[in-house]
């Protein structure tokens, strides 16, 4: 089955960029989605598409994906950034939906 | 606004059964796929099943594949899972989850959970 990968964790300084890998064989043939996870809270789409943002999300928040590598980039991060980012795709061989492990962000 | 509101969970012995349910408003139900997806608190995300709008279609993870069953009732707004033979592995947060359009497309509407314990 289909694997993704991710960093367990990110730190980013407040006002400067954090970068959040999600790896697997061929990703950039996919679409992926990006969820943001707050404690206590369900997830919340972040990006869609790759590259897409939903109504509501700040313009801070972008994604890319090609080769084996999609990319969820938080500019300007502020501390209410601070969560789990997980990405997420659908693989066509195996019909299932597949999420990735999760990175926990910290801006401090 | 688009709501999505699970019922159900429960502390359940090993080997029982249980089902849930979850009541949407706010969109028009029929014309989407949806999902069930867990998370063990503190920990990732794990997809459990999707089924497609008409419910024609449905899909399982291996890990729960024979012994739960997703369901729909489109008239009464409605998603089920029921879940058989439960072990401590199944403990999990279940949230329902809607696609924004086809099953390759992302989620963009979930619900607050249920919390499902299985212990003896």
């Amino acid at each position: 089955s289909y694997v993704l990968t991710q960093a367990p964790s990110v730190s980013v300084a407040p006002g400067q960029t954090a970068r959040i890998t999600c790896g697997g064989n061929n990703i950039g043939s996919k679409s992926v989605h990006w969820y943001q996870q707050k404690p206590g809270q369900a997830p919340l789409l972040v990006v869609y598409d790759d590259t897409d943002r939903p109504l509501g999300i700040p313009e801070r928040f972008s994604g890319s994906n090609s080769g084996n590598t999609a990319t969820l980039t938080i500019s300007r991060a502020e501390a209410g950034d601070e969560a789990d980012y997980f990405c997420q795709i659908w693989d066509g061989s195996s019909d299932h939906q597949v999420f990735g492990p999760g990175t926990q962000v910290t801006v401090l | 606004q688009v709501q999505l509101v699970e019922s159900g969970g429960a502390l359940v012995r090993p080997g029982g059964s249980l089902r849930l349910s979850c009541e949407a408003s706010g969109f028009t139900f029929s014309d989407y796929n949806m999902n069930w997806i867990r998370q063990v608190p503190g920990k990732g995300l794990e997809w459990v099943s999707y089924i497609i709008s008409s419910s024609r279609h449905t899909s399982y993870a291996d890990s729960v594949k024979g012994r739960f069953t997703i369901s729909r009732d489109n008239a009464k707004n409605s998603l089920h899972l029921l879940m058989n033979s439960l072990t401590a592995e199944d403990t999990a947060i279940y949230y329902c989850a809607r696609h924004k359009g086809g099953i390759a497309s992302s989620i963009d509407f979930w619900g607050q959970g249920t919390l499902v314990t299985v212990s003896s």
